[in-house]
This record gives structure tokens, sequence and C-alpha cells, in this order.
């Protein structure tokens, strides 16, 4: 089974312009969660998508947004970067609706903001 | 708040050491307790969960977790560490779904 894959792979934009991420999961799985890593605060929470649905979102300003399709990719969308969106994008993708689910997590979407 | 902290940003080993890293979080109701780990250029995957019964989880390679309620602990151990457990560690949290609530991390080197 092919694993959550992520694109793209690498990034560079310039403050004040947007950009979209894209992200896959594992077939067959339907949540799929957010998260962005920094070497300053870790790993944390977006948001999570289940069929379509945002279901929980993290302590992130209105600028990321996210949204789901009805194969469960999942796209998400930083308006006006700044240089502190500088990171490591992962999703991560589970199967069903539990809290107990593994997550599996892609490889990510390294963002560089100028 | 709730949180997750681990105690360890890095630790250095032998190769035979035992490990354990600390993980402690700050929760009011029922967790599911993860640890995850990222080996160098790979992704983060999963070592072990725990989320109810036996509180001494066993996962994979070698691994394993004692979950101690009273002490909102989720040790992480491994009796004798090889220089390819090199990686970082991460201690997670949930109560919703979805909704993974990651530690700090701890960097693991383990010298040959």
């Amino acid at each position: 089974k092919a694993g959550v894959t992520q694109t793209p792979r690498y990034l560079i934009k310039t403050r004040g312009q947007q950009v979209t991420l894209s992200c896959s999961p594992i077939s067959g799985h339907r949540s799929v969660s957010w998260y962005q890593q920094t070497p300053g605060q870790g790993l944390q929470f977006l948001f999570e998508y289940f069929s379509e649905t945002q279901r929980n979102k993290g302590n992130f300003p209105g600028r990321f947004s996210g949204r789901q399709f009805s194969n469960s990719r999942s796209e998400m969308n930083v308006s006006t970067l700044e240089l502190g969106d500088s990171a490591l994008y992962l999703c991560a993708s589970s199967g069903t609706s539990g809290s107990t689910d593994t997550q599996y997590f892609g490889p990510g979407t390294r963002l560089t903001v100028l | 708040a709730q949180s997750v902290s681990q105690h360890n940003h890095h630790v250095i080993l032998s190769e035979a050491a035992s490990l354990e890293l600390g993980c402690n979080y700050s929760y009011g109701g029922t967790v599911n307790l993860f640890w995850y780990v990222q080996y160098p250029g790979q992704h983060l995957q999963l070592l072990l969960k725990y989320f109810s019964g036996d509180p001494l989880v066993k996962g994979i390679k070698g691994f394993e977790a004692e979950f101690i309620k009273s002490k909102f602990s989720f040790n992480l151990r491994k009796p004798s560490v090889q220089w390819s457990d090199t990686a970082e560690y991460f201690c997670a949290v949930n109560e919703a779904v979805g909704d993974m609530r990651f530690g700090a991390g701890t960097r693991l080197t383990v010298k040959p």
C-alpha cells in the first residue's frame, strides 16, 4: 500500500505570497491532519479533516486554511506568507474516526519564505 | 492548558546502554498516548501507542513504554540501544480525534 504523499516536497516563496500544499492519504483513509514542524516550536497541530469536514483546529491564524475533497485528498493554504511560516508542513492520515487510530505521516513539504 | 513535556532535549548514550526517555502530559480526561520516532531523513513513524488495558506497552524494535496514570507519565524505555536507534523521539497525546499534541522531542545519539 502506498504511503502518504505530499507535494511539492520543497517550496520557496516570498513574503506576502500565498501557497497551497497537497496531501494524498493512504488509500482508504478518511482522516487527514496537518502539522507544522519548526525547530523552535516543534510539531504543532493545524487542523484535521474527515469526510470533507474540518473536525478540529489548532491555534493558528485564519491565514492557514484547508479543505478535503471527496477522494480524501487534502490541501492546505497559507495566505499572506510571513517569514515565520517557514517550516516543514506534515500531513498525516488515519483510517477511520477513532482517536486511537494510528496516524501515518508523509515526508512533509519544506516551505521557505524569503 | 493541555501540554506534553519531554524532559530531555538531547541524550547521548553508548551502544548497549539502557534508555529511558521521560514524557509527562497535562490533560484532564482520558487520553491516548503515543511515541513516534523520526530517523534522520525519514518520516515520522509510530513506535508504540497506549489507549487502554495493560499499562506496559511493547512496540517495534524492542521499545516499550509504561503508562503511569497517577504520575501523568508515559516514559519510553529500551534495555540496550543500538547505533541505529539514533533519531528524534516524540511523545504525543490526543483526546479528540485527529488532534495530536506533541512534545518538543528528544534527540538521541548513540555512539558506536
